[in-house]
């Protein structure tokens, strides 16, 4: 399979704690977006990377959030100290460098906050 | 901001039937795409538009751009037990350093076999 994949799929963590998820874009896709969504929503805009630049960062991502692409492939999003409200789904995806604009997204990791 | 709205929030239909939903902007986009998520799951690319008027099939689906650029359409016809979930809009500005998505709510559409 070479899609879009994100690993865990589901995380369950206590408030205050710190995760981290992973998110491998399609081979040769240069561009890579993380988004979030919460329950009766579509999918909210957190940041952009272009190769290894972190282009956009939406004003959703506090300071409690990081996300890197070290290597401009596999990308890591961090969330410290997290709150209830952090529940969600956060949502991979990539696209090519190209004029296409298609972006094709990973199943995402379903965080939960007790 | 940006803001889609996106209509109907649900539907209820019988397996054969055709389907309609529709997506408005308050702002000018580039591209337009329609997603299908089902629970649990990340969003599945069905068409992406790319210029106003464009008018594009995959399928029993039916997508098109309006002209305006700040609609689009997306038709699904003669649906079938698995076209249940919940259907999505994305716009798209290109530009600058910024490709990202602006969803709408989506559409749940279930289909009574």
């Amino acid at each position: 399979d070479t899609g879009v994949s994100q690993n865990p799929r589901h995380k369950i963590t206590k408030r205050g704690q710190n995760v981290t998820f992973r998110c491998d874009p399609i081979s040769e896709h240069n561009r890579l977006y993380w988004y979030r969504q919460t329950l009766g929503q579509g999918p909210e805009f957190l940041t952009y990377f272009q190769n290894e630049a972190q282009l956009e960062k939406s004003r959703l991502l506090s300071d409690r959030f990081s996300a890197e692409r070290p290597k401009g492939s596999f990308s890591t999003l961090e969330i410290q100290r997290t709150e209830q409200g952090d529940s969600a789904m956060y949502l991979c995806a990539s696209s090519s460098g190209g004029a296409s604009s298609e972006q094709y997204f990973g199943p995402g990791t379903r965080l939960t906050v007790t | 901001g940006q803001q889609l709205n996106q209509s109907p929030q649900s539907m209820f239909i019988q397996e054969g039937e055709d389907v309609s939903m529709n997506c408005t902007s308050s702002s000018i986009f580039n591209t337009w795409l329609w997603y299908k998520q089902d629970p649990g799951e990340g969003p599945v690319l069905l068409i992406a538009l790319y210029k106003a008027g464009e008018l594009t099939s995959n399928g029993r689906l039916t997508a098109q751009f309006g002209i305006t650029r700040k609609d689009s359409f997306l038709n699904i016809s003669a649906s079938i037990p698995s076209d249940v979930g919940i259907y999505f809009c994305a716009g798209q500005i290109i530009g600058g350093s910024n490709y990202k998505l602006t969803f709408g709510k989506g559409t749940l559409l279930t289909v009574n076999p």
